[in-house]
Protein backbone atom coordinates (compact mmCIF):
# COMPACT_ATOMS: atom_id res chain seq x y z
CA UNK A 1 0.00 0.00 0.00
CA UNK A 2 1.00 3.74 -0.61
CA UNK A 3 2.46 5.36 2.50
CA UNK A 4 1.97 8.72 2.75
CA UNK A 5 4.16 11.45 5.31
CA UNK A 6 3.10 14.75 5.63
CA UNK A 7 5.16 17.36 7.15
CA UNK A 8 5.76 19.28 9.29
CA UNK A 9 3.57 17.93 12.01
CA UNK A 10 2.31 20.53 13.45
CA UNK A 11 3.13 24.34 11.60
CA UNK A 12 2.82 27.48 14.22
CA UNK A 13 1.91 30.68 11.60
CA UNK A 14 -0.01 33.86 12.45
CA UNK A 15 -2.78 35.11 10.74
CA UNK A 16 -2.03 36.80 7.32
CA UNK A 17 1.31 34.55 6.87
CA UNK A 18 1.72 31.84 4.09
CA UNK A 19 1.38 28.02 4.91
CA UNK A 20 3.28 25.09 3.18
CA UNK A 21 2.09 21.64 3.89
CA UNK A 22 4.07 18.44 2.19
CA UNK A 23 3.16 14.79 1.60
CA UNK A 24 5.31 12.81 0.11
CA UNK A 25 3.97 9.54 -1.05
CA UNK A 26 6.44 5.95 -0.52
CA UNK A 27 5.19 5.30 -4.44
CA UNK A 28 4.22 7.49 -7.26
CA UNK A 29 0.30 8.01 -7.15
CA UNK A 30 -1.66 7.41 -10.03
CA UNK A 31 -3.27 10.14 -12.18
CA UNK A 32 -2.35 12.45 -9.19
CA UNK A 33 -5.09 11.10 -7.47
CA UNK A 34 -4.62 12.87 -4.63
CA UNK A 35 -7.00 14.99 -2.17
CA UNK A 36 -6.56 17.37 0.79
CA UNK A 37 -8.81 17.69 3.25
CA UNK A 38 -9.71 20.11 6.30
CA UNK A 39 -10.81 19.02 9.78
CA UNK A 40 -11.95 20.65 12.62
CA UNK A 41 -12.52 19.91 16.24
CA UNK A 42 -15.65 17.75 16.38
CA UNK A 43 -16.10 17.88 13.10
CA UNK A 44 -15.95 15.69 10.07
CA UNK A 45 -13.17 16.23 7.56
CA UNK A 46 -14.03 18.75 4.61
CA UNK A 47 -12.95 18.10 1.20
CA UNK A 48 -10.29 21.02 0.13
CA UNK A 49 -8.94 19.84 -3.14
CA UNK A 50 -8.69 16.82 -5.16
CA UNK A 51 -6.58 15.71 -8.11
CA UNK A 52 -3.75 17.52 -6.54
CA UNK A 53 -4.88 20.53 -7.95
CA UNK A 54 -8.42 21.54 -7.99
CA UNK A 55 -10.13 23.18 -5.50
CA UNK A 56 -13.52 21.63 -4.37
CA UNK A 57 -16.69 23.21 -4.75
CA UNK A 58 -16.90 26.71 -2.18
CA UNK A 59 -13.24 26.96 -1.29
CA UNK A 60 -11.33 29.94 -1.21
CA UNK A 61 -8.93 30.71 -3.60
CA UNK A 62 -6.16 30.91 -1.13
CA UNK A 63 -6.00 27.54 -0.88
CA UNK A 64 -4.32 25.67 -3.44
CA UNK A 65 -2.58 22.35 -4.36
CA UNK A 66 0.45 21.61 -6.41
CA UNK A 67 2.62 18.28 -7.16
CA UNK A 68 2.58 14.66 -8.99
CA UNK A 69 4.51 11.45 -8.69
CA UNK A 70 5.71 11.38 -5.35
CA UNK A 71 5.18 14.34 -3.52
CA UNK A 72 2.89 17.00 -2.95
CA UNK A 73 1.78 20.24 -1.36
CA UNK A 74 -0.97 22.17 -0.07
CA UNK A 75 -0.47 26.21 0.18
CA UNK A 76 -2.69 28.53 2.23
CA UNK A 77 -1.51 31.72 0.83
CA UNK A 78 -2.64 34.38 3.75
CA UNK A 79 -3.72 32.79 6.65
CA UNK A 80 -6.97 33.22 8.04
CA UNK A 81 -8.10 32.34 11.78
CA UNK A 82 -10.62 30.03 10.73
CA UNK A 83 -7.90 28.01 8.76
CA UNK A 84 -6.51 26.58 11.70
CA UNK A 85 -7.31 23.61 12.10
CA UNK A 86 -5.58 19.77 10.87
CA UNK A 87 -4.87 19.04 7.43
CA UNK A 88 -4.98 15.58 6.04
CA UNK A 89 -3.91 14.54 2.48
CA UNK A 90 -5.10 10.73 0.98
CA UNK A 91 -4.36 8.96 -2.50
CA UNK A 92 -7.08 7.46 -4.09
CA UNK A 93 -5.00 5.95 -7.22
CA UNK A 94 -4.09 2.89 -5.43
CA UNK A 95 -5.94 0.20 -3.48
CA UNK A 96 -6.14 0.38 -0.73
CA UNK A 97 -7.31 4.58 0.09
CA UNK A 98 -4.79 5.76 2.58
CA UNK A 99 -3.97 8.73 4.32
CA UNK A 100 -1.25 10.87 5.38
CA UNK A 101 -1.23 11.04 9.34
CA UNK A 102 -2.28 14.97 9.62
CA UNK A 103 -0.59 17.93 10.26
CA UNK A 104 -1.87 20.50 12.52
CA UNK A 105 -2.16 24.30 11.80
CA UNK A 106 -1.67 26.09 14.85
CA UNK A 107 -2.02 29.65 15.83
CA UNK A 108 1.44 30.76 16.37
CA UNK B 1 -27.39 17.89 -1.47
CA UNK B 2 -26.51 14.63 -0.21
CA UNK B 3 -26.53 14.42 3.69
CA UNK B 4 -25.53 11.15 5.23
CA UNK B 5 -26.53 10.60 8.91
CA UNK B 6 -24.91 8.16 10.74
CA UNK B 7 -26.73 6.23 13.66
CA UNK B 8 -25.74 6.97 17.59
CA UNK B 9 -22.97 6.73 19.57
CA UNK B 10 -22.04 3.26 20.99
CA UNK B 11 -20.45 1.88 24.21
CA UNK B 12 -19.06 -1.93 23.85
CA UNK B 13 -17.67 -4.76 26.00
CA UNK B 14 -14.41 -6.34 24.50
CA UNK B 15 -15.20 -9.25 21.94
CA UNK B 16 -18.85 -8.22 21.15
CA UNK B 17 -19.97 -6.22 17.86
CA UNK B 18 -21.11 -3.31 16.58
CA UNK B 19 -22.70 -1.87 13.77
CA UNK B 20 -23.27 1.12 12.42
CA UNK B 21 -25.40 2.75 10.02
CA UNK B 22 -25.26 5.55 7.88
CA UNK B 23 -28.34 7.01 5.64
CA UNK B 24 -28.00 8.75 2.61
CA UNK B 25 -30.53 11.38 1.71
CA UNK B 26 -31.14 14.10 -1.18
CA UNK B 27 -29.09 12.75 -4.09
CA UNK B 28 -28.45 9.28 -5.67
CA UNK B 29 -27.52 6.31 -3.20
CA UNK B 30 -26.91 3.16 -5.30
CA UNK B 31 -24.00 4.77 -8.04
CA UNK B 32 -22.03 6.00 -5.56
CA UNK B 33 -19.31 4.08 -3.07
CA UNK B 34 -19.58 4.44 0.52
CA UNK B 35 -16.50 4.33 2.27
CA UNK B 36 -16.16 3.87 5.83
CA UNK B 37 -13.20 5.51 7.68
CA UNK B 38 -12.32 5.57 10.95
CA UNK B 39 -10.19 7.88 13.38
CA UNK B 40 -8.95 6.93 16.86
CA UNK B 41 -8.85 9.51 19.10
CA UNK B 42 -5.78 12.06 18.65
CA UNK B 43 -4.97 9.79 15.69
CA UNK B 44 -5.03 10.26 11.58
CA UNK B 45 -7.98 8.30 9.30
CA UNK B 46 -7.91 5.26 8.05
CA UNK B 47 -9.77 3.16 5.27
CA UNK B 48 -11.40 0.64 6.53
CA UNK B 49 -13.02 -0.33 3.23
CA UNK B 50 -16.78 0.42 1.22
CA UNK B 51 -18.84 -0.47 -1.36
CA UNK B 52 -21.00 0.51 -4.51
CA UNK B 53 -24.77 -0.60 -3.34
CA UNK B 54 -25.50 -0.99 -6.81
CA UNK B 55 -22.75 -3.91 -7.43
CA UNK B 56 -23.04 -4.69 -3.84
CA UNK B 57 -19.53 -6.43 -3.21
CA UNK B 58 -17.86 -5.01 -0.63
CA UNK B 59 -13.91 -3.85 -0.58
CA UNK B 60 -12.12 -4.20 2.41
CA UNK B 61 -8.93 -2.90 3.54
CA UNK B 62 -6.70 -5.85 4.23
CA UNK B 63 -6.13 -4.93 8.41
CA UNK B 64 -9.91 -5.23 8.88
CA UNK B 65 -10.53 -8.24 6.28
CA UNK B 66 -12.46 -10.94 8.16
CA UNK B 67 -13.48 -8.80 10.95
CA UNK B 68 -15.62 -6.01 9.44
CA UNK B 69 -18.68 -6.81 7.57
CA UNK B 70 -19.79 -3.84 4.87
CA UNK B 71 -23.21 -3.67 3.45
CA UNK B 72 -26.13 -1.37 2.09
CA UNK B 73 -29.66 -1.67 1.47
CA UNK B 74 -30.53 0.40 -2.01
CA UNK B 75 -34.40 0.55 -0.69
CA UNK B 76 -33.47 2.69 2.17
CA UNK B 77 -30.65 4.43 0.97
CA UNK B 78 -28.33 3.29 4.12
CA UNK B 79 -24.95 1.39 4.62
CA UNK B 80 -23.81 -0.75 7.34
CA UNK B 81 -20.70 -1.11 9.15
CA UNK B 82 -20.37 -4.41 11.03
CA UNK B 83 -17.20 -4.79 13.39
CA UNK B 84 -16.80 -7.72 15.25
CA UNK B 85 -14.11 -9.28 18.18
CA UNK B 86 -13.78 -5.13 19.50
CA UNK B 87 -10.75 -4.56 21.43
CA UNK B 88 -10.05 -1.25 23.15
CA UNK B 89 -7.62 -0.08 20.22
CA UNK B 90 -11.07 0.29 18.07
CA UNK B 91 -12.53 2.99 20.43
CA UNK B 92 -12.67 5.33 17.83
CA UNK B 93 -15.08 7.68 15.48
CA UNK B 94 -16.26 5.88 12.64
CA UNK B 95 -16.90 8.27 9.45
CA UNK B 96 -18.73 6.79 6.83
CA UNK B 97 -18.15 8.71 3.47
CA UNK B 98 -19.39 9.02 -0.25
CA UNK B 99 -17.16 8.87 -3.29
CA UNK B 100 -17.11 11.92 -5.77
CA UNK B 101 -17.72 10.08 -8.72
CA UNK B 102 -20.70 7.04 -9.53
CA UNK B 103 -18.68 3.77 -9.33
CA UNK B 104 -15.38 4.07 -8.29
CA UNK B 105 -13.53 4.58 -5.02
CA UNK B 106 -12.47 8.08 -4.94
CA UNK B 107 -12.10 11.04 -2.93
CA UNK B 108 -14.91 11.68 -0.40
CA UNK B 109 -16.94 15.36 -1.05
CA UNK B 110 -19.82 13.85 1.79
CA UNK B 111 -19.03 12.91 5.10
CA UNK B 112 -21.35 11.85 7.44
CA UNK B 113 -21.89 13.07 11.14
CA UNK B 114 -19.82 10.27 13.00
CA UNK B 115 -20.45 7.86 15.26
CA UNK B 116 -17.97 7.44 18.55
CA UNK B 117 -17.93 3.77 19.55
CA UNK B 118 -15.83 3.22 22.63
CA UNK B 119 -14.53 0.04 23.77
CA UNK B 120 -14.43 -0.94 27.32
CA UNK B 121 -14.85 -3.66 30.03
Amino acid sequence: EIVLTQSPGTLSLSPGERATLSCRASQSVSTSSLAWYQQKPGQAPRLLIYVASVRATGIPDRFSGSGSGTDFTLTISRLEPEDFALYFCQQYGSSPITFGQGTKLEIK
Amino acid sequence: QVQLVQSGAEVKKPGSSVKISCKASGGTFSRYAISWVRQAPGQGLEWMGGIIPTFGTPKYAQKFQGRVTISADESSSTAYMELNSLRSDDTAVYYCAREAAPLIYYYMDVWGTGTTVTVSS
